[in-house]
């Protein structure tokens, strides 16, 4: 069964700190995996996409990293602002014919000011 | 970018009762479109993926006679929770894939509808 885990679950942090969300997935066919951001009772808005072929790929503050032979991505937030408390939710797609998006279960973001 | 909305943002509904929910594609056509459900601090659950003048394809434990999907032009996929029921209480999401731009498996994804069943 393909599966997406985050950890940790919830990570509460002071203005300024750099940290690491961590994303794990069980099978490491994948197609691409993206981070997306969710603010509360809100949609998602898309913050980084790695293709497979990739390691990395960077904008602003965030980097994500892939290693798909371990199964595992990283999201690094630099220099983190209270304006970053939201929901980090990453998502993989597989090959083949299908285009679904299995969601990780989320990681709950609050950087104190 | 591409934009994708939905309608109602919210809405609130007696049990027993039918809501439907639109998804749009804005500013392209969406050959493919996918619903997703939200309960409350959990992640987001692929239920369908529509394609545009065919049958949706419902993910395994998604009841297909309850939560009708209509993809009936390449703007718009429509989502109707029939005899809605407290249980179905939760935040639903669209989204739409771009085959022209963002890659072949890029989805944009609306700002999603909140539904309440009293």
């Amino acid at each position: 069964k393909q599966e997406v885990t985050q950890i940790p679950a919830a990570l509460s942090v002071p203005e300024g700190e750099n940290l690491v969300l961590n994303c794990s997935f069980t099978d490491s066919a994948i197609y691409n995996l993206q981070w997306f951001r969710q603010d509360p009772g809100k949609g998602l808005t898309s913050l980084l996409l790695i293709q497979s072929s990739q390691r990395e790929q960077t904008s602003g503050r965030l980097n994500a990293s892939l290693d798909k032979s371990s199964g595992r991505s990283t999201l690094y937030i630099a220099a983190s602002q209270p304006g970053d408390s939201a929901t980090y939710l990453c998502a993989v797609i597989y090959g083949g014919a299908t285009n679904k998006l299995i969601f990780g279960t989320g990681t709950l973001l609050a950087v104190q000011p | 970018g591409a934009v994708v909305s939905q309608h109602p943002s919210w809405v609130i509904c007696k049990s027993g009762t039918s809501v439907k929910i639109e998804c749009r594609s804005l500013d392209f056509q969406a050959t493919t479109m996918f619903w997703y459900r939200q309960f409350p601090k959990q992640s987001l659950m692929l239920m369908a993926t529509s394609n545009e003048g065919s049958k949706a394809t419902y993910e395994q434990g998604v009841e297909k006679d309850k939560f009708l999907i209509n993809h009936a032009s390449l703007t718009l996929s429509t989502l109707t929770v029939t005899s809605a029921h407290p249980e179905d209480s939760s935040f639903y999401i669209c989204s739409a894939r771009d085959p022209l731009a963002g890659g072949p498996r890029t989805q944009y994804f609306g700002p999603g509808t909140r539904l309440t069943v009293l």
